[in-house]
């Protein structure tokens, strides 16, 4: 059974960093690219990284580009997203993905974020 | 700002056709596939449609996609209470080399 599970979100200050984490198993790890996307309370969802097959190729959407750094890795089939800078706009839950927008996408229950003093 | 442009809200009593646009440019969904998902209260995303008109296994034949140019569609044919959701498009933007997903619309079953 395909499991990602989310961790490290939290309540942090303007300023501060968080480091999330999202353990995957039930699947080969190593053999998908990784997606992380957001979604603010009440709002809509938001892509926020990829990271490919051996972490060659990453992106990240211009809101997050400079303070956020998505990495993996295989050997302990986790994926993490270290945010920095952090404002009250990175308010969210952040949810990882398996291969997303693929036909065998799957989507952890994400992981809480607050930015606030 | 997102810059696919959904309507905010769309709604149909049981078993009428409901349809969602989104609307992008030639930087994303004129260029490339469209996606939908499906956010059911409290819950995570669940993909409907992928690569414009493909549907994932398990997903009803009620649900159908189509693309004409820089617009994608997303229809729902037959529609039943617990289509009652949240529905978003997405695309990839060559220009911003990012994903972007559509402001999302609120599908009510009368």
């Amino acid at each position: 059974e395909v499991q990602l599970v989310e961790s490290g979100g939290g309540i942090v200050q303007p300023g501060g960093s968080l480091r999330l984490s999202c353990a995957a198993s039930g699947f080969r790890f190593s053999n998908y690219w990784m997606h992380w996307v957001r979604q603010a309370p009440g709002k809509g969802l938001a892509w926020v990284s990829r990271i490919n097959i051996g972490g060659s190729r990453i992106d990240y959407a211009d809101s997050v580009k400079g303070r956020f750094t998505i990495s993996r890795d295989d050997a302990k089939s986790t994926l993490f997203l270290q945010m920095n800078s952090l404002r009250a706009e990175d308010t969210a839950i952040y949810y990882c993905i398996k291969d997303a927008f693929g036909p065998r996408d799957f989507w952890g229950q994400g992981t809480p974020v607050t930015v606030s003093s | 700002q997102s810059v696919l442009t959904q309507p905010p809200s769309a709604s149909g009593t049981p078993g009428q056709r409901v349809t969602i646009s989104c609307s992008g440019s030639s930087s994303n969904i004129g260029n490339d596939n469209a996606y939908w998902y499906q956010q059911l209260p409290g819950a995570a995303p669940k993909l409907l449609i992928y690569n414009d008109n493909q549907r994932p296994s398990g997903v009803p034949d009620r649900f159908s996609g189509s693309k004409s140019g820089t617009s994608a569609s997303l229809a729902i044919s037959g529609l039943r209470s617990e289509d009652e959701a949240d529905y978003y498009c997405v695309g990839w933007d060559g220009s911003l080399s990012a994903y972007v997903f559509g402001t999302g619309t609120k599908v009510t079953v009368l």
